[in-house]
């Protein structure tokens, strides 16, 4: 059964700072997918990853996947106030559609 | 571009009551999920359909059923409704099932049970 760790749950930056967010799975998975979602509101996709070594990048947000470490990092450049947001990793295996989600990282960026 | 369509946006029901949700999913898009977002959790997968069959099933309780139509447009029924069915109810859609693609999220109905 696929599992999905984020850390941190919660993160408090500065802006103009750097930070990660972190994405462990415990088996296999074909494809991992970010997702933001705002208080509220729908989840957002941001990125896909579907390869080992894949790295994608929109704004000041990049991510990276390592299918040997069953790793996901979600790495954010110069933070400002508008990224503040919950942020979601998720994996998907084999035939099955369904998604598993991680608990979640709530991000507060501030002045 | 279109996108995921859920109605009705919000829904306010007693105890025992019952509880239809819609879904329309983006044009071309074969393949509906259901999720249930409860009050700061994470997205819990309960059904999905592929060509208007069932392809998955997860977390979804008895009470709960679902279906896919000839439009493609699918609807979560609830009945016995609990207080703890309280929650976000998303439906997403994507191409294929397990397929590389995104699975886009409609704006979700919030549930809630008195």
């Amino acid at each position: 059964e696929l599992k999905v760790e984020q850390n941190p749950l919660f993160l408090s930056m500065q802006e103009g700072k750097n930070y990660t967010i972190y994405c462990n799975y415990s088996t296999t998975s074909d494809r991992l997918y970010w997702y933001r979602q705002d208080p509220g509101k729908s989840l957002e996709s941001l990125f896909v990853l579907l390869s080992n070594g894949a790295v994608k990048q929109e704004g000041r947000l990049m991510a990276s996947l390592d299918t040997k470490a069953r790793l996901s990092t979600l790495h954010i450049t110069a933070a400002v106030h508008d990224l503040s947001a919950t942020y979601f990793c998720a994996g998907g295996r084999g035939s099955q559609g369904n998604l598993i989600f991680g608990k979640g990282t709530k991000l507060s960026v501030k002045p | 571009a279109a996108g995921v369509i859920q109605s009705p946006r919000h829904l306010i029901k007693e105890k025992r009551e019952t509880a239809t949700l819609k879904c329309y999913p983006i044009p071309r898009h074969d393949t509906v999920y259901w999720y249930q977002q409860g009050p700061g959790q994470d997205p819990q997968f309960l059904i999905s359909f592929y060509e208007k069959m069932q392809s998955d099933k997860g977390s979804i309780p008895d009470r709960f059923s679902a279906q896919q139509f000839s439009d493609y447009h699918s609807e979560l029924n609830m009945s016995s409704l609990e207080l703890g069915d309280s929650a976000l109810y998303f439906c997403a859609s994507s191409l294929i099932p397990g397929g590389p693609d995104t699975q886009y999220f409609g704006p979700g109905t919030r549930l809630t049970v008195l």
